[in-house]
């Protein structure tokens, strides 16, 4: 089945640390994205690729850096640089250009808990 | 200046009723325009996309876009308590190959039974 698929689901991280989320989609949409949601709060890009070995920041990338070396995977590195990093991440991927129903699909989402 | 907004809410309404939501956006090029129904804990899931002047329906849904005002809505007839979810508007923008889609915060909905 094609889709996105977010791991882990849920993610611990001591102070100080860099971690890692994956995000892996099988849709062959060139356009992935990264968000960032708080409890009771909208979603906040923090990152946004369009093609391979292309990206771009969005709103709130401080404390965070991606890759983009293969068109089906985006992984988010938070880094020690990101001092509130509790947080419900999710990636999105959408197709590029063409078309009118270019909407985006989202994986499950990471829970990261700072502890 | 916000991109895409929306009223955060909460909207109550009544078992039946109609639930209006509202989004502005400020990109005058903006061409795709997306509503999703996220509940709580969950990842957003698309409910309608709508790129043209007017209505579209679907169902209980209908968006309703209008791009002179830089507005697009999301009417839900005959509301469930099962529709208790935050409705995100989305909006694709930029051109070329710099397209992104942009979220608004988000209205929350309470249908009461």
């Amino acid at each position: 089945d094609g889709g996105i698929t977010q791991s882990p689901k849920y993610l611990f991280r001591k102070e100080g640390q860099n971690v890692t989320l994956s995000c892996e989609q099988n849709l062959n949409h060139d356009a992935m994205y990264w968000y960032r949601q708080d409890p009771g709060q909208g979603l906040r890009l923090i990152y946004y690729s369009q093609i391979v070995n292309d990206f771009q920041k969005g709103d709130i990338a401080e404390g965070y850096s991606v890759s983009r070396e293969k068109k089906e995977s985006f992984p988010l590195t938070v880094t020690s640089a990101q001092k509130n990093p509790t947080a419900f991440y999710l990636c999105a991927s959408s197709i590029r250009t063409g078309g009118m129903n270019t909407e985006a699909f989202f994986g499950q989402g990471t829970r990261l808990t700072v502890v | 200046q916000k991109e895409v907004e929306q009223n955060s809410g909460p909207l109550s309404v009544p078992e039946g009723a109609i639930a209006s939501l509202n989004c502005t956006y400020s990109d005058r090029g903006s061409q795709s325009f997306f509503w999703y129904r996220q509940y709580s804990g969950k990842s957003p899931e698309l409910i309608m996309f709508i790129y043209s002047n007017g209505d579209k329906e679907d169902g209980r849904f209908t968006a309703q876009l209008n791009k002179a005002s830089q507005y697009v809505s999301l009417l839900i007839r005959d509301s469930q308590p099962s529709d208790s979810a935050t409705y995100l508007c989305a909006v694709k923008e930029g051109s070329g190959g710099y397209q992104k889609v942009t979220f608004g915060t988000g209205t929350k909905l309470q249908v009461i039974p």
